[in-house]
């Protein structure tokens, strides 16, 4: 079974701290995606990486950074976080060339 | 970016009930995909769908690939109560990394 995990289930920050989301999979997948997910807006992508330090901008970049220096690691970074950044953040892998993604449990994000 | 826009939002039906949904793009996909999400949880592939026409189902799941690619259909057949959660559809197009989500109808179940 593919497995995605996600460092944190639930987190609390403070408005202008830098945030670091991580996310592991275990299956050699090559590509790797974060997505927000917002009541009535469905799931909108941040950001997504083809492979090892390979990194592509999503519909809502602004804000997020990313980072890829192993293939089965894929971290989301919010340089300085803010209140309109609280939301579910989710992260999937895929194998390069099928369409199926697999997600991880989620991250709940809470920035006062 | 483009997002596929899902309807109903939500649906409140009793157990037992057949459920519908629908989502529809402005642009055609090679390929739909449907998942659901349970609270707490990341979603999950219910169904996929690679050819216009195309119907396929998984158990009391049934999803239809749209004649003119511009939209898709599920259907639940009998609900029961472990199928609360937000169902997702996806589009995406050969050679393309990225999925297009749908904005999602939320299932709920009243006893």
């Amino acid at each position: 079974d593919v497995k995605v995990t996600q460092s944190s289930r639930y987190l609390v920050k403070r408005t202008g701290e830098k945030v670091f989301l991580e996310c592991v999979q275990d299956m050699d997948h090559e590509n790797m995606f974060w997505y927000r997910q917002d009541p009535g807006l469905g799931l909108r992508l941040i950001y997504f990486s083809y492979d090892v330090k390979m990194k592509e901008k999503g519909d809502i970049p602004e804000g997020y950074s990313v980072s890829r220096e192993k293939k089965e690691r894929f971290s989301l970074i919010l340089e300085s976080a803010s209140t309109n950044q609280t939301s579910m953040y989710l992260c999937a892998s895929r194998r390069a060339g099928v369409e199926t993604q697999y997600f991880g449990p989620g991250t709940r994000l809470l920035v006062l | 970016g483009q997002q596929l826009n899902q309807s109903p939002q939500s649906m409140f039906i009793q157990e037992g009930e057949d459920v519908s949904m629908n989502c529809t793009s402005s642009s055609i996909f090679n390929t739909w995909l449907w998942y659901k999400q349970e609270p707490g949880e990341g979603p999950v592939l219910l169904i996929a769908l690679y050819k216009a026409g195309e119907l396929t189902s998984n158990g009391r799941l049934t999803a239809q690939f749209g004649i003119t690619r511009k939209d898709s259909f599920l259907n639940i057949s009998a609900s029961i109560p472990s199928d609360v959660g937000i169902y997702f559809c996806a589009g995406s197009n050969f050679g393309n990394e990225k999925l297009t989500f749908g904005t999602g109808t939320r299932l709920t179940i009243i006893p």
